[in-house]
């Protein structure tokens, strides 16, 4: 039972910042919301994780709604090599990260 | 710094043949996992050890076995494996113990089964 909805693909350009949504209005109030990306066919990386204060690191930015219902990813400043399935995930029913379809990414130059 | 290791990266097996993949890691980890992940698919849970000594199936078990040798090794069994099986397995581990679920992949072993 996916609790996270994600748009199947997008494009973005190169230099631009690229907002990716997530709609998570089934998740608990204590469960994180966490981001990976997948550049293809190597294995996933994380990216950054949430509860409910929007959150920074040297690869993104991570804003969530005070409802706790969706948030956003953005990438400030989009690269090619950021071109990747992007996966905003929480915890199945076994306790365990699902991973979905995910948003394709393509950044165009 | 390796992380995690997965070997072989490309194998091709003949239906009913069997083969063992294995994943080690070098960050202490006490969680590890094995995902498989089909074409143009997210990836899904096969198998998880939350610690040294046990396992516990996860979304996709059937047609599978694990073994935790010890806490840096956890390898995945196919005994007689089937077309449906080809895919991309991804190994992963995490410090677990904690509520951040920050997982780390190996860069995965492509599998044909013809």
């Amino acid at each position: 039972d996916a609790k996270t909805t994600q748009p199947p693909s997008m494009d973005c350009a190169e230099g631009r910042a690229a907002n990716l949504p997530c709609n998570h209005s089934t998740i608990s109030g204590n469960e994180y919301v966490y981001w990976y990306r997948q550049i293809h066919s190597q294995g996933p990386q994380y990216i950054i994780h949430g509860l409910k204060n929007n959150e920074t690191n040297e690869m993104a930015s991570l804003i969530i709604t005070e409802d706790r219902k969706s948030s956003t990813l953005i990438l400030p400043h989009a690269t090619l090599r950021d071109t990747a399935v992007y996966y905003c995930i929480a915890r199945d029913s076994w306790g365990k990260l699902q991973f979905g379809a995910g948003t394709q990414v393509v950044v165009t130059p | 710094n390796a992380g995690v290791t997965q070997t072989p990266k490309f194998q091709v097996l003949k239906t009913g043949q069997s083969m063992t993949l294995q994943c080690a890691q070098d960050m202490n980890h006490n969680s590890m996992y094995w995902y498989r992940q089909d074409p143009g698919m997210g990836l899904r849970l096969i198998y998880y050890s939350a610690s040294e000594g046990t396992t516990d199936k996860g979304e996709v078990p059937n047609g599978y076995n694990v073994s935790r040798l010890n806490k840096r090794e956890f390898s995945l069994r196919l005994e007689s494996a089937a077309p449906s099986q080809t895919s991309v397995y991804f190994c992963a581990s995490s410090a677990s113990g904690t509520t951040i679920e920050k997982l780390f992949f190996g860069s995965g072993t492509q599998l044909s089964v013809l």
